[in-house]
């Protein structure tokens, strides 16, 4: 099993608002990341989780708030976001502890609207 | 940080044609993966490839880690491989990937 699955498929919030995106995985891997792909770009790295804990931080604004509750799930909380906000948010995962491939796996997105 | 550079960004191909997509990269890697990008935003896994060859379909790439390039090749092309792909380095000593800006692939029937 290769799949990860992401809650929202589409999120439409205002600027007030707070909601969450979610990730998750069974395959046993023990990094996590969010990336973000704006229209007609490439994915950009915001978060690296590695055995549940922050790794990597890109400079994310703090209206982005990662979590990770366990080896499985990964959250992203948002609050205040803004209308440049909205994108296609990506989660990823990767490593098993028995093997030395980094390969990453995505998720189908969950596309954020921010009005 | 490493740079990711994809050509062609733009290539429009007949159905059965055949095409080389390459990506060079500024530095030594721990990973290098091929994507393909649907309409719907999925990233799909094409090849884990920081180096050697391999096959899969009419799919096949190559790594020359030395020489900091990779090359997808796609054989008699299918309407359905339309689509944006993707290629992702992982510098050595770390997990993140970086992507390339792409390429557009258009397949016309």
């Amino acid at each position: 099993d290769t799949e990860v699955t992401q809650t929202p498929k589409h999120l439409v919030m205002g600027m007030t608002n707070k909601k969450s995106l979610k990730c998750e995985q069974h395959m046993g891997h023990r990094a996590m990341y969010w990336y973000k792909q704006k229209a007609k770009k490439p994915p950009e790295l915001m978060f690296v989780y590695s055995y549940e804990k922050l790794s990597i931080n890109e400079s994310v604004p703090s209206r982005f708030s990662p979590e990770c509750p366990n080896s499985s799930l990964l959250n992203l909380h948002l609050h205040a976001l803004q209308p440049e906000d909205s994108a296609l948010y990506l989660c990823a995962s990767s490593s098993r502890l028995e093997e030395i491939s980094y390969e990453q796996y995505f998720g189908p997105g969950t596309r954020l609207t921010v009005t | 940080g490493i740079q990711v550079e994809q050509s062609p960004p733009d290539l429009i191909l007949q159905e059965g044609a055949n095409s080389t997509l390459r990506c060079n990269f500024s530095d030594s890697v721990n990973n290098l993966q091929w994507f393909h990008q649907n309409p719907w935003g999925q990233l799909i896994n094409l090849f884990y490839i920081p180096s050697g060859t391999k096959q899969n379909g009419r799919l096949s790439a190559t790594t020359v880690a030395t020489e900091r390039y990779s090359l997808l090749y796609i054989s008699s092309s299918q309407t359905t491989d339309s689509g944006v792909y993707f290629c992702a380095v992982g510098p050595d000593s770390a997990r993140q990937l970086t992507f390339g800006s792409g390429t557009q692939l258009t397949v016309l029937p």
